[in-house]
């Protein structure tokens, strides 16, 4: 089983819509969660750290579901800018990553 | 500040050719990473250093080795390359909180192709 696990997409959404999606992950250990942003062809960037009470940033909102064991990224009034893959990452052990395949969002004009 | 420099950005070896490719970090960061990324996975850790003159395996070791030259550097070398080989190598650093893991800040990547 993959430590970290999201649906590959893609998500195709006009401008404006709300798109969200989520990974789930295997560790129950983990504490640290962090969603990151890939665009094509460059590397990965962070985008927002995930903690327990969840938190927004912009148009960006990520929650954490310990019991469930996933986590959340929803994305509000979308840009073209958002086109991206979003990476789910969570701690593994001594201060290393883990990192889901990435969840590919288009968004058309 | 430049962040995490790679060399080369595109490399293109023959089987069994050997090679190294670079990083550097100017933000004075402990910890330093190599990945690889293939198509439909997950970014996967070969190697890591936690701090200068310590070197660990990671999830995906066999057929490279590293070398923390100093808390700057850190390199990864290809002894006898594979096509299996073929990949998008990414360097990362970071400063690990006493809590667990910080942010990572990546390189622009080397995409490397073994024929």
């Amino acid at each position: 089983r993959k430590e970290v696990e999201q649906d590959p997409g893609p998500f195709n959404v006009p401008e404006g819509a709300t798109v969200a999606f989520n990974c789930t992950y295997s560790n129950s250990a983990s504490q640290s969660f962090f969603w990151y942003r890939q665009d094509c062809r460059k590397e990965p960037k962070l985008l927002m750290s995930v903690y327990s009470s969840g938190n927004e940033d912009g148009r960006f909102t990520a929650q954490l579901n310990r019991a469930s064991q996933y986590i959340s990224l929803l994305i509000r009034d979308s840009k073209l800018s958002d086109s991206a893959t979003y990476l789910c990452v969570v701690d593994a052990n001594d201060y290393k990553l883990s990192f889901g395949a990435g969840t590919t969002v288009t968004v058309r004009a | 500040n430049a962040g995490v420099t790679q060399t080369p950005k595109f490399q293109v070896l023959k089987t069994g050719q050997s090679m190294t490719l670079q990083c550097a970090q100017d933000m004075n960061h402990n910890s330093m990473y190599w990945y690889r990324q293939d198509p439909g996975m997950g970014l996967r850790l070969i190697y890591y250093s936690a701090s200068e003159g310590t070197t660990d395996k990671g999830e995906v070791p066999n057929g490279y080795n590293v070398s923390r030259l100093n808390k700057r550097e850190f390199s990864l070398r290809l002894e006898s390359a594979a096509p299996s080989q073929t990949s998008v190598y990414f360097c990362a650093s970071s400063e690990p909180l006493a809590g667990g893991p910080d942010t990572q800040y990546f390189g622009p990547g080397t995409r490397l192709t073994v024929l």
